[in-house]
């Protein structure tokens, strides 16, 4: 029972190509996330979304494009793929905004843009 | 600029003795501290958390140290052992905000 799943967990592809990374969590939560980890290995904030509707945007550029269908599910879109994506992003997952503050990880997804 | 360091890359312990990893934050504001455990090609996975109205909170072998005052944290892991070997996350934040993510801290538990 996958708490938070994400897909693909590897994807290779070349620069300028447009992919898409899909999460979905089964906890009921209200509040998701997509963190990207960097080479620095630092866990950076991206996107928030709270029941559907976008929260926070960290200052990222517009080539990366959360959509929410629904609670369950926020997937990234990320378009003419550079060089400098290439991280593990992660998704997550939290059961409101405020209160209850552990956050639960997808397992990762591994992007290298070459 | 980073808000929360992890100062230590790396940390090796002997089987049996005390882990002890550190973690140092600058924003007053932060008022409930977590420490995640990540294995290689896993998610980060939720550990134990400390909120700003106290200082230590105790989970069987892991012990969360907060010192408001000096703006630090600590984990504590005793005894260690080998399966304890992973990178280990500090992780804060305040009210509604996303959690703002320590460099990480890798532990090597050698047997």
């Amino acid at each position: 029972d996958t708490a938070v799943s994400q897909t693909p967990k590897y994807l290779v592809t070349q620069m300028g190509n447009d992919k898409s990374i899909k999460c979905e969590q089964n906890l009921g939560h209200d509040t998701m996330y997509w963190y990207k980890q960097d080479s620095k290995k630092f866990l950076k904030i991206m996107f928030s979304y709270n029941n559907k509707e976008l929260i926070i945007n960290e200052t990222v550029p517009n080539r990366f494009s959360p959509k929410s269908p629904d609670k369950a599910h926020l997937n990234l879109h990320i378009n003419s793929l550079e060089l400098g994506d290439s991280a593990v992003y992660f998704c997550a997952s939290r059961r409101s905004q405020t209160g209850d503050n552990e956050q639960f990880f997808g397992p990762g997804t591994r992007l290298t843009v070459l | 600029d980073q808000q929360v360091k992890q100062n230590s890359p790396s940390l090796s312990v002997q089987e049996g003795r005390i882990s002890i990893l550190n973690c140092d934050y600058t924003n007053s504001m932060f008022d409930y501290f977590l420490w995640y455990k990540k294995y290689p090609a896993e998610g980060p996975t939720f550990l134990i958390s400390i909120s700003s109205i106290k200082d230590k909170n105790e989970d069987g072998r892991f012990t969360v140290f907060l010192n408001k005052s000096a703006k630090h944290l600590s984990l504590h892991i005793v005894p260690s052992q080998p399966g304890d070997s992973a990178v280990y996350f500090c992780a804060l934040n305040s009210g509604n905000t996303p959690l703002v993510f320590g460099k990480g801290t890798r532990l090597s538990v050698i047997a």
